[in-house]
């Protein structure tokens, strides 16, 4: 079946514009997950859905970020006034709920700020 | 301290050998992960467990949660296996705390 999508798969644009990044999770799963990894640095966790609530928003980095969850199924992140720090690969996952489950990875959207 | 630790950093074998990579944590977790990165490519979940050892193909995992100490092991290594290994463990929520990763390089 057809795994975890997110578009684009690259995205460059300039410092100071909105960008919207989408993860169409598996169907079924409930929970959804999104991750970045910025170049040279680890995997950090930004924000979590269950259904279309958000109960941890602890990993947002600054309030240019923000996310929404519709219909419990696809997510939208959006990053306002870019920042060259902001450049990096965003992840989404997706499980059938939190906690001990396992969670499918999705291809990742590669933002370059310029 | 990083709440997830890995070790080592780096490692290079030669084709054939045992390797083992470990993963020690400090947070109370519902489950930890194994995730595996290949260069330019995405994150694979390897393992998903909350107690004692999995084994799929050539790879091994194991928790022991009293010393919160996971291993993974990878059996007759191949150059296939390089990639970076991830340790991550699944806070309360079920959002994952990620190690820095381990970066294989096996060697023909």
């Amino acid at each position: 079946g057809a795994g975890v999508s997110q578009s684009p798969s690259n995205k460059v644009t300039e410092k100071g514009k909105d960008v919207e990044l989408r993860c169409d999770p598996i169907s079924g799963h409930t929970a959804l997950y999104w991750y970045r990894q910025s170049l040279g640095q680890g995997l950090e966790f930004l924000i979590y859905f269950q259904g279309n609530s958000a109960p941890d928003k602890s990993g947002l980095p600054s309030d240019r970020f923000s996310a929404e969850r519709t219909g419990g199924s696809v997510s939208t992140l959006t990053i306002q006034r870019t920042q060259q720090e902001d450049s990096a690969v965003y992840l989404c996952a997706s499980s059938f709920s939190g906690k001990a489950y396992e969670q499918y990875f999705g291809p990742g959207t590669r933002l370059t700020v310029t | 301290k990083n709440e997830v630790e890995q070790s080592p950093q780096n490692l290079t074998a030669q084709e054939g050998e045992f390797i083992t990579i470990n993963c020690s944590y400090s947070v109370g977790i519902s489950a930890l992960h194994w995730l595996q990165q290949h260069p330019g490519g995405g994150i694979v979940s390897l393992f998903m467990l909350s107690s004692g050892k999995k084994k799929h193909g050539r790879l091994i995992a194991t928790i022991n949660i009293q010393e919160k100490h996971s291993s993974l092991h990878i059996t007759a290594s191949h150059p296939r296996d390089s990639a970076v290994y991830i340790c991550a463990v699944a806070g309360s929520q079920g959002n994952l705390i990620f190690g820095k990763g381990t970066k294989l390089s096996v060697k023909p």
